[in-house]
């Protein structure tokens, strides 16, 4: 079975905090994908980030970075020096199975106060 | 990359009535997928809709309720029928290519509110 956990329900933190959002998964597949994706309060679905289950580099993208460890099956996100324009609910993925459907994690909504 | 078009992006509905949702993509895809966000929830996924094929629903969905067509490769509708406010919910339409890598597009989503 595929599961996503992030545990984290609501975080709030004052502007040019760093800030993590934790992912955890489950999955039996040795071939799978993780997204992150950013969803303001408009209602879109914005992705942020794709990770095979092959490549465990870490990345860095501006202020964002991914840590990727397969032996604790998590996915972390981390904002460096948080803006107020992060404020939005972030969502972990996982693409696995035989239909490579989605299975979303509950989400983390961001909260970055000036 | 896909660019996926989804109309409305909302609507207020009064119930006993149906909603139809468009979902049109740039580029053939094979497999489209339907997901109903409720309010302070997580995507949940609805149906998974293949060209030449009926879609397939999961638990807890019927046809009944969400039929779904999907007419050929760049193209899917789904109705959701005989709404009531717990209907209520942002409607997302995806895509994914399978070409590699995998990549999963989203729509813009469509905001109901049933009344």
């Amino acid at each position: 079975a595929q599961k996503v956990t992030q545990a984290q329900t609501e975080i709030s933190v004052v502007e040019k905090e760093d800030v993590t959002l934790d992912c955890v998964y489950e999955t039996r597949d040795t071939t799978y994908y993780l997204f992150w994706y950013k969803q303001p309060p408009s209602g879109e679905l914005v992705f942020l980030i794709r990770r095979n289950s092959f490549d465990e580099q870490n990345e860095i993208s501006g202020r964002y970075s991914w840590n990727f460890q397969k032996s604790t099956s998590s996915f972390n996100f981390t904002i460096t020096a948080s803006q107020v324009v992060d404020s939005a609910v972030y969502f972990c993925a996982l693409i696995g199975g035989a239909f490579n459907k989605f299975y979303f994690g509950s989400g983390t909504k961001l909260n970055v106060k000036p | 990359s896909a660019v996926i078009s989804q109309k409305p992006s909302r609507d207020i509905c009064q119930r006993g009535t149906s909603l139809t949702i468009q979902c049109q993509v740039d580029s053939q895809v094979t497999m489209m997928f339907w997901y109903r966000q409720q309010p302070g929830q997580s995507l949940t996924l609805i149906a998974t809709a293949n060209q030449g094929s009926e879609a397939t629903y999961e638990s807890g969905f019927v046809i009944d309720k969400f039929p779904i067509s999907r007419p050929n490769l760049t193209f899917s509708t789904l109705t959701v029928s005989n709404l009531s406010p717990e209907d209520s919910s942002i409607y997302l339409c995806s895509v994914e290519k399978l070409t590699g890598n995998t990549e999963a597009f989203f729509g813009q989503g469509t905001r109901l509110t049933v009344v």
